[in-house]
């Protein structure tokens, strides 16, 4: 199975910070690579697909990068509504697999 | 509008047996490969299974013991889960899309709001 590590599992950020989380893939999974966030008690939303790609509707803060084992997740300008957790997915092969999560809280 | 929701979650022993569906809707159902994913309390997310047209795969958690379906015709899909344990209890998803053909790989773009499924003497 493909492991997916990210760091850093919290993240504490002020309203305006640029923030990035990284995540890396225990193999090459070219560009397979899918960015969540999630609140809780809610289900997961697409933010990025293909590594780089903005999902319709994402704000354009929100950028993603890389491809092959070692990605990024960066939002620009840190807004109240990004209070979160960021799930990164790779669907390069099965069994699908996820990062264990970045929780991005207020500093 | 994309629409999945789940349904058929509750209490049950270990052991036991529950049957998940999700009723699809705005989007041709058929077309699309079918995912569920579930999430431990307060823990992160975990593939279970996948069907489309041509495959089914599971997750070695829970191979053996769940079977995912689908019937296009009633735009839905389906998890009977058996011998369920303690370590079954999530919240399940269902998401839509999935799979690779040619040279492109599919992602989970559309995801219902869950169902949860306890597990517990």
């Amino acid at each position: 199975d493909i492991r997916m590590t990210q760091s850093p599992s919290t993240l504490s950020a002020s309203v305006g910070d640029r923030v990035t989380i990284t995540c890396r893939a225990s193999q090459t999974i070219s560009s397979w690579l899918a960015w969540f966030q999630q609140k809780p008690g809610k289900a997961p939303r697409l933010l990025i697909y293909k590594a780089s790609t903005l999902q319709g509707g994402v704000p354009s803060r929100f950028s993603g990068s890389g491809s092959g084992t070692e990605f990024t997740l960066a939002i620009s300008s840190l807004q109240p509504d990004d209070f979160a957790t960021y799930y990164c997915q790779q669907y390069n092969s099965f069994p699908w697999t996820f990062g264990q999560g970045t929780k991005v809280d207020i500093k | 509008e994309v629409q999945l929701v789940e349904s058929g979650g509750g209490l049950v022993k270990p052991g036991g047996s529950l049957r998940l569906s999700c009723a699809a809707s705005g989007f041709s159902f058929s077309t699309y490969a079918m995912n569920w994913v579930r999430q431990a309390p307060g823990k992160g997310l975990e593939w279970v299974s996948f069907i489309s047209d041509r495959a089914s795969y599971y997750a070695d958690s829970v191979k053996g013991r769940f079977t995912i379906s689908r019937d296009n015709a009633q735009n839905s899909l389906f998890l009977q889960m058996n011998g369920l344990r303690a370590d079954d209890t999530a919240v399940y998803y269902c998401a839509r899309g999935g799979g690779c053909t040619g040279d492109t790989c599919y992602y989970p773009d559309r995801w219902g709001q869950g169902t949860l499924v306890t597990v517990s003497s």
